[in-house]
């Protein structure tokens, strides 16, 4: 089966960092999605990625390893607006997209 | 503001009553897909239309019906439901491609008594 992989729930401190990870197992994989979802609200997309290697996008930045099956977000400078479940989406062989659960993320002051 | 609009916000229903769920994008969009997101419980897809054509039924029960009058709107009507599809609806588009990100609206906060 498939299957996403995310912890369920983390907690961090204002202005530091935090690492999100996900690990996947699917059948095939044609890139990893991270999105954010605050209480209440619409998820929205943070990240896409394809290939192997790091991208960053001003505080935030996502990892990924193909041959290890592995991602990450990572949050630099936390603030409290950043309290929020984080989900990893995988594109499967037939571009199907696998969900995990989300990361709720919790900071404190 | 999302530019996928999501009504009603929030619903209660009985499990006789028949209702409906909006939504309407506004970004020129041509997929919109219904998801069921229940607590601690990954994004279930439900249906996805691209250019108003169903594509995708991942075996939902038949108490669950999609409509997809054009490219810029979406229903699910209800009927019959049961305590357990007590959940939150979205709704989201995209621009169709295979890599395409989601957008998605606020969604509908379904509670069947």
């Amino acid at each position: 089966g498939q299957n996403i992989d995310q912890p369920t729930e983390m907690t961090a401190t204002e202005g530091a960092i935090v690492q999100i990870n996900c690990t996947y197992q699917t059948s095939g994989f044609n890139g990893l999605f991270w999105y954010q979802q605050h209480a209440g609200e619409a998820p929205t997309f943070l990240s896409y990625n394809v290939l192997d290697g790091l991208e960053e996008k001003g505080r935030f930045s996502s990892f990924l390893s193909r041959s290890k099956g592995y991602s990450y977000l990572l949050l630099k400078e936390l603030q409290m607006k950043d309290s929020a479940s984080y989900l990893c989406a995988v594109l499967d062989s037939n571009y199907q997209l696998i969900w995990g659960a989300g990361t709720k993320l919790i900071i404190k002051p | 503001e999302t530019g996928v609009t999501q009504t009603p916000r929030h619903l209660v229903m009985g499990m006789t009553n028949k209702k409906s769920l909006k939504c309407e994008q506004h970004l020129g969009h041509n997929a919109m897909y219904w998801y069921k997101q229940s607590a601690k419980k990954p994004l279930e897809l439900m249906f996805v239309y691209s250019l108003e054509e169903r594509v995708e039924n991942n075996s939902v029960p038949s108490r669950f019906s999609p409509e997809c009058p054009n490219s810029s709107h979406l229903f699910l009507h209800l009927h019959t439901l049961q305590p357990e599809d007590s959940a939150l609806y979205l709704c989201a588009s995209s621009l169709g491609g295979d890599n395409s990100p989601l957008h998605f609206g606020n969604g509908t906060r379904l509670t069947v008594t």
